[in-house]
């Protein structure tokens, strides 16, 4: 069964405190991988898709990677702004298989 | 650019009433359509699918239905509303079965 694990669940930093995220996932052919940051009462937007072991994507503060088994988010010297839900997702059977997400709180 | 429009944002119903939500998508020709549920803390509940107009495909049982009457609009649907109806409802679009997909902005529903 394609499964997409996430964690920790939520993950609480001060201002500039630079940590990662994790995204574990067990799906049979991998087809991309996809990261989304989700704000409170709004629906998730896209940040990132990798396909393949090795690769890596940046936007601003954010880096993620992927290995055969998981994928990192990487965020550097956040920002309060960056508080948010980041959400991982992978395509399996035609559909997407989301994680439940980790909440970040950047403290000021 | 392609946009897609989610409504109302809010939405408080009886039980036993009945819904429509409406989702719409601009800037792209026979997308996939995607209706979702998120219930408080917990993550996706993909509800049903659509590759094309008058196709559906459900994912799991319930009282809800979705019907997509135009290449870009997508509906979702009860004939009476149950207090477990009530949730975070996400509509969404992609090119193709395994592209990203992209969100509106949700519907919030409660039932009394």
């Amino acid at each position: 069964e394609d499964q997409v694990t996430q964690s920790p669940e939520a993950l609480r930093l001060q201002e500039g405190e630079s940590s990662s995220l994790n995204c574990s996932y067990t799906v049979s052919g991998l087809r991309g991988l996809f990261w989304y940051r989700q704000d409170p009462g709004k629906g998730p937007e896209f940040l990132f898709t990798l396909y393949s072991a090795g690769e890596e994507k940046e936007k601003e503060r954010l880096k993620a990677t992927l290995t055969k088994k998981e994928s990192f988010l990487h965020i550097t010297a956040p920002k309060p702004e960056d508080s948010a839900t980041y959400l991982c997702a992978v395509p399996a059977n035609e559909k997407l298989t989301f994680g439940t997400g980790t909440r970040l709180t950047i403290i000021p | 650019s392609q946009t897609i429009h989610q409504w109302p944002a809010t939405l408080v119903q009886p039980v036993g009433s009945p819904l429509s939500l409406e989702c719409t998508v601009e800037g792209t020709s026979n997308p996939n359509l995607y209706w979702y549920r998120q219930a408080a803390g917990r993550g996706l509940q993909l509800l049903f699918y659509s590759v094309g107009i008058g196709q559906i495909s459900s994912e799991v049982p319930q009282n809800l239905s979705a019907s997509r009457p135009q290449d870009r609009q997508f509906i979702l649907s009860s004939k009476k509303l149950l207090l477990s109806d009530s949730g975070f409802y996400l509509c969404a679009w992609s090119v193709g079965p395994y592209q990203p997909q992209h969100f509106g902005d949700g519907t919030r529903l409660s039932i009394l």
